[in-house]
């Protein structure tokens, strides 16, 4: 069974430093990958999308990256915080139907605190 | 851009009463999906629905996607304090990517 695994779980960061927020997939492969932004009362805002190692697309423009260096590892990454990028972060691949309808399965999540 | 507006943003029951939460856009969707998330989570998937006026039950939980594949509604019936959580629904835009609406903070109080 696939299953995906992100960490950290939880971490308190001081404005301008850097952060690597990792997530691995098992079970599948060549999934599509997701890094998606959950803010208070905003739902969930897509930030990075993958279909391939070193394909990486970005959604929306911010200090933030994101890298594909493995198949199944997709990374996080920013080179100074903002107290902005204060969030809950989820990690998330996709899987297809036969409908053709994809369906994201979630990390449990990185609760990020810039401070 | 595709947005879904979910409706109520928050809604606080007692154990048994029905409800409602809808999920709006003025966008076609290829398909929606509701997922469930409870605190310090990843949302989990409830259901999948592709064809517009479809109906799908999950034991108390019933699901309509709009005729012109525009909106969503989730019923429950005789809600339960373990139905708390947040709902949120999302649609698949152009490039089958997952937008997701804000959603539905439910409390059901025992």
């Amino acid at each position: 069974s696939q299953t995906i695994h992100q960490w950290p779980a939880t971490l308190v960061q001081p404005v301008g430093s850097p952060l690597s927020l990792e997530c691995t997939v098992e079970g599948t492969s060549n999934p599509n990958l997701y890094w998606y932004r959950q803010a208070a009362g905003r739902g969930l805002q897509l930030l990075f999308y993958s279909v391939g190692i070193g394909q990486i697309s970005s959604e929306v423009p911010q200090n933030l990256s994101a890298s594909r260096p493995q198949d199944r590892q997709f990374i996080l990454s920013s080179k100074k915080l903002l107290l902005s990028d204060s969030g809950f972060y989820l990690c998330a691949w996709s899987d297809e139907l036969s409908s053709g309808a994809n369906v994201l399965t979630f990390g449990a999540g990185s609760r990020l605190t810039v401070l | 851009t595709q947005l879904l507006e979910q409706s109520p943003q928050f809604l606080s029951i007692q154990e048994g009463e029905n409800l409602t939460v809808y999920c709006n856009s003025s966008s076609v969707f290829s398909s929606l999906q509701w997922y469930r998330q409870e605190p310090g989570e990843g949302p989990v998937l409830l259901v999948t629905v592709v064809t517009g006026g479809e109906v799908k039950k999950l034991k108390r939980l019933t699901f309509q996607f709009g005729d012109a594949r525009k909106d969503s509604s989730l019923h429950i019936t005789a809600a339960q304090t373990g139905d708390t959580g947040l709902y949120l629904c999302a649609g698949a835009d152009n490039n089958n990517d997952m937008r997701f609406g804000a959603g539905t903070r439910l409390t059901v109080k025992p």
